[in-house]
């Protein structure tokens, strides 16, 4: 059974500290990779998505994939009260669905 | 401003009753998934169609759920008999699978959910 794993959190950081979010993944053949943020009462938003091996980056946030690991990673920088959310980490492989892990709970402290 | 749509975003029923969900993928979007999210089990996939043909239902309780598309632009989650551990909020989400080699959906787009409660 394909698994996606996350730390449940919460992880509480100070604004402008990093936040930092990991994920693990259970399928080897798994390509796609996706962090999402959940606000509470809301549905997932795709924040980031990576396909090689290395990091990525876009504005506050760096996503980096390590397959060989079976590792993703997403880094938040100067966090701010405003990304307090869970973060879902997502993997999905050729033609399969996408499994979600449990979400990690962010709390940015003012 | 395209999005997913679904409804009712809220329902609230009795133990034993039908339940329907539908959504409105987005247009030109040839798969769907939905999913069911609780506090305790996260997101749980329960079916996924593409191109209106349904993928995988491992995930649903074929016993009393049933998943359809009837047209490109529809798909419904039925729920017959109602039970409460079925509370949760079902989310439908759309994407594009790519053509070729590279056949995987890229980003999901959610629908707001709905919220079912069974009394």
């Amino acid at each position: 059974q394909k698994e996606v794993e996350q730390n449940s959190g919460p992880l509480s950081v100070p604004e402008g500290a990093i936040a930092s979010l990991n994920c693990t993944y259970s399928d080897r053949g798994s390509q796609s990779f996706f962090w999402y943020r959940q606000y509470s009462g809301k549905s997932p938003e795709l924040i980031m998505s990576i396909y090689s091996n290395g990091d990525k980056e876009d504005g506050r946030f760096t996503a980096q994939l390590n397959k060989a690991s079976q590792y993703v990673s997403l880094l938040i920088r100067d966090s701010q009260p405003s990304d307090s959310a869970t973060y879902l980490c997502a993997v999905n492989d050729y033609g399969q669905n996408f499994v979600f892990g449990p979400g990690t709970r962010l709390s940015v402290l003012p | 401003d395209a999005r997913v749509t679904q409804t009712p975003r809220d329902k609230v029923t009795e133990m034993g009753q039908e339940v329907t969900m539908r959504c409105q993928p987005i247009l030109g979007h040839n798969t769907v998934f939905w999913y069911r999210q609780t506090m305790m089990q996260g997101l749980e996939l329960l079916a996924y169609f593409r191109n209106r043909a349904p993928l995988d239902d491992s995930g649903m309780p074929k016993d009393r759920f049933s998943a359809e598309m009837p047209d490109a632009t529809l798909a419904t989650l039925k729920i017959q008999p109602s039970e409460p551990r079925d509370s949760a909020v079902y989310f439908c989400a759309s994407g594009l699978a790519g053509q070729g080699m590279h056949r995987s959906v890229g980003e999901l787009f959610f629908g707001e959910g709905s919220r079912l409660t069974v009394l």
